[in-house]
């Protein structure tokens, strides 16, 4: 079975573009995540999807959005972005949502954003 | 509130002996508890998870944790390194309670020293 896939892996861009990363999940999985990860505030949790429905939202401007799509792939963009956006940004996928129970979150290989 | 304090930021030990990395966790709830490992430029990859069944958990690579309720600790043991062990662990902590939200540790980045 495949994995979680990212795409691009490596992305560079300009202060005030945008950018929209790609994920598509374990196939059967319908839980996505989105993380941030810089060496200064280590792994951030951004924002969780499920059934096309944003269930979860972590602490991030609202330069940062997403959405899942039906058959539970997942988009997020970044609008104006700025030097500190610059990060590994790293998708889960999860087969069911947690519920009370917590289901284990497989990673993607990340993509690698540079704002220059 | 769920937290995660990985008590060593680096860890360095030699190759064949034993790995020890260390964390504590808070949590609101009965708590899940996960180790993943992240080699340079790569995702995270499970080690091993604690749902409220065997309290000593085994894992992938011979690594293994012990869960803790009295201490509020999963370590993470190793009876002895290897190369390929050097990388960057995390403890991660999820309740459930509300979605499948994980909280991270900082991270320990294990050295295994030829």
């Amino acid at each position: 079975k495949a994995g979680v896939t990212q795409t691009p892996r490596y992305l560079i861009k300009t202060r005030g573009q945008q950018v929209t990363l790609s994920c598509s999940p374990i196939s059967g999985h319908r839980s996505v995540s989105w993380y941030q990860q810089t060496p200064g505030q280590g792994l951030q949790f951004l924002f969780e999807y499920f059934s096309e429905t944003q269930r979860n939202k972590g602490n991030f401007p609202g330069r940062f959005s997403g959405r899942q799509f039906s058959n539970s792939r997942s988009e997020m963009n970044v609008s104006t972005l700025e030097l500190g956006d610059s990060a590994l940004y790293l998708c889960a996928s999860s087969l069911k949502p947690g519920q009370g129970l917590t289901d284990t979150q497989y990673f993607g290989p990340g993509t690698r954003l540079t704002v220059l | 509130a769920q937290s995660v304090t990985q008590l060593d930021s680096h860890v360095s030990v030699s190759e064949g002996t034993p790995v020890l990395l260390r964390c504590n966790y808070s949590s609101s709830y009965s708590p899940s508890l996960f180790w993943y490992v992240q080699h340079p430029n790569k995702g995270l990859q499970l080690l091993l998870k604690y749902t409220s069944a065997a309290t000593l958990v085994k894992g992938i690579n011979g690594f293994e944790a012990e869960f803790k309720k009295s201490e509020t600790s999963f370590h993470l043991t190793k009876p002895s390194a290897h190369m390929s062990d050097a990388a960057e662990y995390f403890c991660v902590v999820s309740d459930g309670g509300t979605g499948n939200q994980f909280y991270f540790g900082t991270g320990t980045s294990l050295t295994v020293i030829p």
